[in-house]
């Protein structure tokens, strides 16, 4: 199994501020990734789709990059509303594989 | 709206079964692969079984395959997952979710508001 981690595991920033959390993967996995946020008792939203394309609605503070085995998600100015746990998320190979998860929250 | 509504979730002794039904409208749903995720209570998200838009191609993880069985009726618009001999550590929210495009198959772009599932004597 291909493994995602992801890093920090958790992260205390201001609103504002420029936010960046990095996965690595175990193996290349070209740009097969992808970026959710999960809020508190929710299910999970796709955020970005393979590594660097923004869903439709998803608002354009947030942004994706990388390819290979490294990837950034960056959340250009931080938003009250973003304060929410995120995922990074390979689909090059089954079983798709989750990283552990960074919880995002408000200085 | 494509919408996803998963039911049939509750309270399962160990070695028990359970079917989760997830119905889905709002789009042409014979036309997408399906998947299932779960979530242990406070934990991150674990992929358990995908079904392709015609049934032809089946996956599943190696936690749950053998004991876990996902099936969909294109015609009742309407995705199951089968659980039996169920542990403790089966114990999760399980959302059901859409593919983003019929060629993107695992990119999962809408879900289900999840059914908890709880395994205990």
């Amino acid at each position: 199994d291909i493994q995602m981690t992801q890093s920090p595991s958790s992260l205390s920033a201001s609103g504002g501020d420029r936010v960046t959390i990095t996965c690595q993967a175990s193996q290349d996995i070209s740009n097969y990734l992808n970026w959710y946020q999960q809020k508190p008792g929710k299910a999970p939203k796709l955020l970005i789709y393979d590594a660097s394309n923004l869903e439709t609605g998803v608002p354009s503070r947030f942004s994706g990059s990388g390819s290979g085995t490294d990837f950034t998600f960056t959340i250009s100015s931080l938003q009250p509303e973003d304060i929410a746990t995120y995922y990074c998320q390979q689909y090059d190979n089954l079983p798709y594989t989750f990283g552990q998860g960074t919880k995002l929250e408000i200085k | 709206e494509v919408q996803l509504v998963e039911s049939g979730g509750g309270l399962v002794e160990p070695g028990g079964s359970l079917r989760l039904s997830c119905a889905a409208s709002g789009f042409t749903f014979s036309t997408y692969s399906m998947n299932w995720v779960r979530q242990a209570p406070g934990k991150g998200l674990e992929w358990v079984s995908s079904i392709s838009s015609s049934s032809s191609y089946i996956y599943y993880a190696d936690s749950v395959r053998g004991r876990f069985t996902i099936s969909r009726d294109n015609a009742k618009n309407s995705l199951y997952l089968r659980l039996s001999s169920l542990r403790a550590e089966d114990t999760a929210v399980y959302y059901c979710a859409r593919v983003l495009t019929m060629g993107n198959s695992g990119s999962l772009a809408y879900w289900g508001q999840g059914a908890l599932v709880t395994v205990s004597s």
